[in-house]
């Protein structure tokens, strides 16, 4: 079965600072790989995805992802953080019909 | 252009009520999911449908059922409440089991 890890539960930063949140998942013939932003009392917002072609992923609001599949990692990255980006940040892998999600990383931007 | 709602928002229910929350979509998805979300966990899928008529399980589906009566429609029912089931519900839609679209939520409280 599919699954994915989040490395790190929450990440502090300062703001203009860069940012990475670690995802790894199960390795699988093919993945659909997915990052997802929560805001504080909302639902989930797609930041972007890779289904296949180019190993970078470009989203919303600046974030970028890389997909490795050597390393079976799936890393979100942004050069230059905002206070508004704190939030919520899943990783997701499509598992058959449905996404399994990682248990998600609290970035925290302050200034 | 609503997207995915969830009514109600907020719900405060006692030992062995039942209550059903409504999901809607008016974007022509055929898939429409469940999930729970409970601090450190992540979202798990409770059930899921690919298509109106058919529902099936997810990761976490005891205590609950859901029906699929309209494809527009996503229904999810808690028949005698629980205090573990106190959580925040989500409900997504997707059209072809890739990008999800969320709704807002719906945090129940079982006392």
């Amino acid at each position: 079965a599919q699954s994915v890890t989040q490395l790190d539960s929450q990440v502090p930063v300062f703001e203009e600072a860069p940012v990475e949140l670690r995802c790894n998942y199960s390795s699988s013939v093919s993945v659909y790989l997915f990052w997802y932003v929560q805001y504080p009392n909302q639902g989930l917002q797609l930041l972007l995805k890779y289904l296949s072609g180019s190993t970078l992923v470009k989203g919303i609001n600046g974030f970028e992802a890389e997909f490795n599949k050597s390393q079976t990692s799936f890393h979100l990255r942004k050069p230059s953080v905002h206070i508004s980006d704190t939030a919520e940040y899943f990783c997701a892998v499509r598992g058959g019909t449905a996404l399994i999600f990682g248990k998600g990383t609290t970035l925290s931007v302050s200034s | 252009n609503a997207g995915v709602t969830q009514t109600p928002k907020f719900r405060v229910l006692k030992t062995g009520q039942s209550m059903t929350l409504l999901c809607a979509q008016d974007m022509n998805h055929e898939y429409m999911y469940w999930y729970r979300q409970d601090p450190g966990m992540g979202l798990r899928l409770i059930h899921y449908s690919v298509g109106e008529g058919t529902t099936a399980k997810g990761e976490v589906p005891d205590g609950y059922n859901v029906s699929r009566l309209k494809k527009q429609n996503f229904l999810l029912g808690l028949e005698s409440a629980a205090p573990s089931q106190t959580s925040v519900y989500f409900c997504a839609s997707s059209y072809e089991g890739n990008e999800q679209f969320f709704g807002p939520g719906t945090r129940l409280t079982v006392l």
